[in-house]
């Protein structure tokens, strides 16, 4: 089966500029997240989706962080502003259903850089 | 603060040898997973095991849970110079579906 699809793979930006990651995430997966890793750090959940509804965003900065799953397939993470701490690799990741029986199957990540 | 810790931040060991990382949580979880993670990728499923299961194994690795000490352990025996990576520690918060990752050990087997 296919894996988690994440695009782009690299992103560098100046700070105050937008940038968009987006996500495929495994057929019929019902449970999408995003995952922000900072260089050292083990991932923090940024949000959670069952199908198109959010479960999860109590880590979200939501002032300048936004993240959409239309139709309950990809979806899309948007920052606007970019601050230089936003620097990190943005992880999607899929699962079944809301418990992760099998554990999650994540992407190759964004790695983004703001400068 | 985080809710899973693993210990040691990071090992290095000889190909050949078993290693062992720790990992320590704070509630009561539903499951504890983890994960490896090669330099620049992104992370890969190992091993999930539930709360009411205290061992499992799959392959070269072994995992442990210990509820009463909210702990886990995971073994890799016979390291191979390919086991080289980040392992972190994955625990599914019991009353919701979050699942919070620690901030891992770095192995490092040397061939």
């Amino acid at each position: 089966e296919a894996g988690v699809a994440q695009s782009p793979r690299y992103k560098i930006i100046e700070k105050r500029q937008s940038v968009a990651f987006w996500c495929n995430p495994i057929s019929g997966h019902a449970t999408l997240y995003w995952y922000q890793q900072i260089l050292g750090q083990g991932p923090k959940l940024l949000i959670q989706f069952q199908n198109n509804g959010v479960v999860d965003d109590s880590q979200l900065p939501k002032d300048r962080f936004s993240a959409e799953r239309l139709k309950g397939v990809d979806s899309t993470l948007k920052i606007q502003p970019a601050k230089l701490e936003d620097s990190a690799v943005y992880l999607c990741a899929s699962s079944g259903s809301g418990q992760s029986n099998y554990g999650y199957t994540f992407g190759s990540g964004t790695r983004l850089t703001v400068v | 603060s985080q809710q899973g810790e693993e210990d040691p931040q990071a090992l290095s060991i000889q190909e050949g040898e078993n290693a062992t990382m720790n990992c320590s949580y704070k509630t009561s979880i539903n499951n504890l997973q983890w994960y490896r993670q090669n330099s620049g990728r992104g992370l890969v499923h190992l091993i999930l095991i539930r709360s009411n299961e205290r061992e499992k194994h799959s392959g070269r690795l072994r995992v442990t849970l210990d509820t009463s000490k909210k702990s886990s352990s995971l073994l890799i025996t016979a390291s191979r110079a390919a086991d080289t990576a980040s392992y972190f520690c994955a625990t599914e918060i019991r009353g919701g579906f979050k699942t919070i990752f620690g901030a891992g050990t770095r192995l490092f087997v040397k061939a």
